[in-house]
């Protein structure tokens, strides 16, 4: 089965722009789906598609694909954004995978 | 307003059985696929298993075999029967609702999660 690959972790200061990076073969067929987690929480879907954002989802969180890699983008970064984010695509074997998850600080 | 409220964890031995379920409610169950996504103490993610709108099914290679997922449309509910359980099995389960919208496929609903542990 595919894989999906992460950076475990990233920062980013108050108010500023930080990507998130999701690499894996499936993205070259599937988009990506992005789920924010926080502790003792379930998952939430933030962006999914070529650039969709649930209703709910503050719009400073996009989404963009190139190749074999999908991108997460918060522009504008608050304190609750501090979570763990995974992403998700269908693969090519017909199930499905999440990447190992990046936890985001925001100093 | 949507509900999955899951039921059936529990802590078994090694070699034992469980059955999670998931009742859904809010929204018309029978035109979502359905999954069980489950997360290790301190761990990411990790997807187990679907079935779809059409009853087609899939599982993780670690589960081939020991689980089986099944869905009742007229009682809008999710099942996984788990068998053969082994440690590495102990996580949260979480049941998610898919959008079959393909390419651009993802989870739009999540149960709360209920705890298997497996241990001797």
């Amino acid at each position: 089965s595919s894989e999906l690959t992460q950076d475990p972790a990233v920062s980013v200061a108050l108010g500023q722009t930080v990507r998130i990076t999701c690499q894996g073969d499936s993205l070259r067929n599937y988009y990506a789906s992005w789920y924010q987690q926080k502790p003792g929480q379930a998952p939430v879907v933030v962006v999914y598609g070529k650039n969709n954002r649930p209703s709910g989802i503050p719009d400073r969180f996009s989404g963009s694909s190139s190749g074999n890699t999908a991108s997460l983008t918060i522009s504008g970064a608050q304190a609750e954004d501090e979570a763990d984010y995974y992403c998700n695509s269908r693969d090519i074997s017909g199930s499905w995978v999440f990447g190992g998850g990046t936890k985001l600080t925001v100093l | 307003e949507v509900q999955l409220v899951q039921s059936g964890g529990g802590f078994v031995q090694p070699g034992g059985s469980l059955r999670l379920s998931c009742a859904a409610s809010g929204f018309t169950f029978s035109h979502y696929d359905m999954h069980w996504v489950r997360q290790g103490a301190g761990k990411g993610l990790e997807w187990v298993s679907a079935v779809e709108t059409a009853g087609g099914t899939y599982y993780q290679a670690s589960v081939q075999g020991r689980f089986t997922i099944s869905r009742d449309t007229d009682k809008t509910s999710l099942y996984l029967q788990m068998n053969s359980l082994r440690p590495g099995d102990t996580a949260v389960y979480y049941c998610a609702v898919g959008v079959p919208a393909s390419p651009k496929y993802y989870f739009v609903y999540w149960g709360q999660g209920t705890l298997v542990t497996v241990s001797s």
